[in-house]
């Protein structure tokens, strides 16, 4: 079946540094890739999307490209701020028969400290 | 703000006991997916409903139930609840032809005691 590895966490970061939170996946068709972002206390927000290989996906600084040939999709930021502390969840939907499902990771919890 | 409403927000039973979680989709969205999260299996994907039909199921045990009714809001019916059940419970929606924009609701946050 599908699923989502992601890097072990917790992530600790200083104000200002390069974050990079690694994803890959196993999917049996040409899934859609996502990341969502969970901030404390409230539900999962779509941070942003790539739907066919070689896509970047961006959104508030952050970027990942849709890799198939090493089947990842790997989340970066140049500058992280305080406000990014939240819990990164990588995910993919093999549409199809499957529709909406969503496969996540376990997620990664990152700490940004001023 | 998602526009996903979930009620209650938190929920404490015991075990045995049956318990009935509502969500309410974003105005204009016909489908509405629920999902748990839980320290030891992570998120996972239960069961999704469009414009009241079941269209896909996850790992979502028997003593589960769901249902969308006519005005899309949605219900998860919880029984013989087991300690393991105890979970954030998540309801999301989506745009139509847009399945995987997901809007999350806050979560019901389920301890069984």
């Amino acid at each position: 079946g599908d699923s989502v590895t992601q890097m072990e966490g917790p992530v600790t970061l200083s104000e200002e540094a390069f974050l990079t939170i690694n994803c890959t996946y196993t999917a049996t068709g040409y899934p859609s890739l996502f990341w969502y972002v969970q901030y404390p206390g409230e539900g999962l927000q779509l941070l942003l999307k790539a739907t066919k290989a070689d896509d970047k996906g961006s959104n508030k600084g952050f970027e990942a490209t849709y890799r198939k040939e090493t089947t990842s999709f790997h989340l970066e930021k140049g500058s992280v701020q305080v406000s990014d502390s939240a819990v990164y969840f990588c995910a993919l939907s093999e549409g199809g028969t499957s529709y909406g499902k969503l496969t996540f990771g376990q997620g990664t919890i990152l700490t940004v400290h001023p | 703000d998602s526009g996903v409403t979930q009620t209650p927000k938190h929920l404490i039973t015991a075990t045995g006991q049956r318990v009935t979680l509502r969500c309410s989709p974003r105005s204009g969205d016909l489908s509405v997916y629920w999902y748990q999260q839980s320290l030891d299996q992570g998120l996972q994907f239960l069961i999704q409903y469009y414009n009241g039909e079941e269209r896909a199921k996850g790992n979502i045990l028997e003593r589960f139930s769901a249902q969308q009714f006519p005005d899309l809001h949605s219900e998860l019916n919880l029984s013989s609840l087991e300690l393991g059940d105890s979970a954030l419970y998540f309801c999301a929606s989506s745009p139509q032809g847009i399945t995987y924009e997901q809007y999350f609701g806050p979560g019901t946050r389920l301890t069984v005691t």
